[in-house]
């Protein structure tokens, strides 16, 4: 069974902090999603890493993909109160002949206190 | 630009009720998948479907779910005779090709069973 384990499970900081969630898996994946949620709203797609070791940055974001597919991590820098929502993380996983299969991780509810 | 569209957005339904939730994809796009959200809990995959087909659907429960995606119209998700512990948030995702790897999710339908 995959399974993919973000964590903290909940994070409250004050605005202009820096933080990290991580995403960790004992399985390697062809490629990770963050996917960032809003109360009431479906999950929208933040980011795709796809290379080992990749690096992505999305204004005061940064996306890191494990060497070894395994894991990643999202830091934000100087976090401000727009960034509260629920972070997900998801796995991607190649199946040969068939159709892909994505795994989520349960998130992280951040908090960004004014 | 219409992204995905689902209704509606909360639905209310008694013990035993039958509960229809629909699912209208991004103008273009052929591939629909249904995922499943409780409390604290991740995204859980139930089913992916092109036009007309169910390609993948081993995250369903066996018995009182079912999914269709008809060659005209939205694709419906059916729970009958609901129970307590079908209440959740359900999602619907569309992509543009075969694959999971890019998915476009709708607001959700929250399901309350009383």
């Amino acid at each position: 069974t995959q399974l993919l384990e973000q964590s903290p499970q909940f994070l409250s900081i004050q605005e202009g902090e820096n933080l990290t969630v991580y995403c960790n898996s004992s399985s390697v994946f062809s490629s990770l999603q963050w996917y960032r949620q809003e109360p009431g709203e479906g999950p929208v797609l933040l980011v795709t890493v796809v290379t080992g070791g990749e690096v992505k940055k999305l204004k005061r974001l940064t996306f890191q993909f494990g060497d070894a597919r395994k894991d990643s991590s999202l830091h934000i820098t100087a976090a401000q109160t727009g960034d509260t929502g629920l972070y997900l993380c998801a796995g991607v996983i190649l199946r040969m002949g068939r159709d892909d299969k994505i795994i989520f991780g349960k998130g992280t509810r951040l908090h960004i206190l004014p | 630009n219409a992204g995905v569209m689902q209704n509606p957005r909360h639905l209310v339904r008694r013990r035993g009720q039958e509960a229809r939730l629909r699912c209208s994809p991004m103008k273009g796009h052929s591939h629909v998948y249904w995922y499943r959200q409780l409390p604290e809990e991740g995204l859980k995959f139930m089913v992916y479907l092109q036009k007309e087909n169910i390609i993948d659907e081993s995250g369903m429960p066996k018995e009182r779910f079912s999914a269709e995606f008809p060659k005209e119209g939205p694709s419906i998700l059916r729970i009958q005779q609901v129970v307590r512990g079908d209440s959740a948030a359900y999602f619907c995702a569309s992509s543009i090709r075969e694959g999971t790897r890019t998915q476009y999710f709708g607001p959700g339908t929250r399901l309350l069973v009383l």
